[in-house]
């Protein structure tokens, strides 16, 4: 079946502008995953969902960071009032729970530009 | 909280040669599951292998295979017979369990397979 898909694969806004990221995780999983990639550095959690609820928020690195996801598919990441420090690869992944020990199936990321 | 350190950020290998990456973690948790993710330059995270921390027995899947050691806190991916494919960046990933299920990265290791 299909995989986790993620769009836009690439992003260049300038500075101050808002950009909505999006990911439709793999179908029937429950659990999905919002992850930060900066250059040089691992992989950074930001929020996880289970079904529409987001329990664990605290990786959100500021309340300019948001996301929901609606009818327990999609999901959308929204960062407004971009800043250059926000430039990073946005990875979105699921699992069909969020049990100990499933699996997280990742997506190709989407690559923020902030100029 | 948990840490996991890859101390190797680059690594080289000629193919059909045999490779071992480095991970240890440092945990306070007496059950959790390790990973190891490719990351090919599609960005595209692959799982390669996992392991439960109270099975003692190392996975093994095909050509790749891991020696954790858990007193040691250490959990690394043996690469077998190299080929160029594996080409890729590769992290170490630790999960614990706390209501649901997150992943701790390591910085990474870039692996270099060359003709």
């Amino acid at each position: 079946g299909a995989g986790v898909s993620q769009s836009p694969s690439n992003k260049v806004t300038e500075k101050g502008k808002d950009v909505e990221l999006r990911c439709d995780p793999i179908s029937g999983h429950t659990a999905l995953y919002w992850y930060r990639q900066s250059l040089g550095q691992g992989l950074e959690f930001l929020i996880y969902f289970q079904g529409n609820s987001a329990p664990d928020k605290s990786g959100l690195p500021s309340d300019r960071f948001s996301a929901e996801r609606t009818g327990g598919s999609v999901s959308t990441l929204t960062i407004q009032r971009t800043q250059q420090e926000d430039s990073a690869v946005y990875l979105c992944a699921s699992s069909l729970e969020a049990r100990f020990g499933d699996t997280q199936y990742f997506g190709p990321g989407t690559r923020l530009t902030v100029l | 909280a948990q840490t996991v350190t890859q101390s190797q950020p680059e690594m080289s290998v000629q193919e059909a040669e045999t490779v071992t990456l480095s991970c240890t973690y440092d945990t306070s948790e007496n059950n959790y599951y390790l990973f190891w993710y490719k990351q090919p330059p599609s960005r595209q995270m692959i799982l390669v292998i996992r392991q439960e921390a109270y099975k003692q027995q190392n996975a093994t899947e095909n050509r790749f295979s891991v020696n954790f050691q858990k007193a040691a806190k250490s959990f690394s991916l043996k690469i077998s017979d190299s080929q160029l494919g594996d080409t890729a960046m590769y992290f170490c990933a630790f999960m614990k369990y706390s209501g649901y299920s997150t992943l701790t990265f390591g910085k990474g290791t870039m692996l270099l397979v060359s003709p």
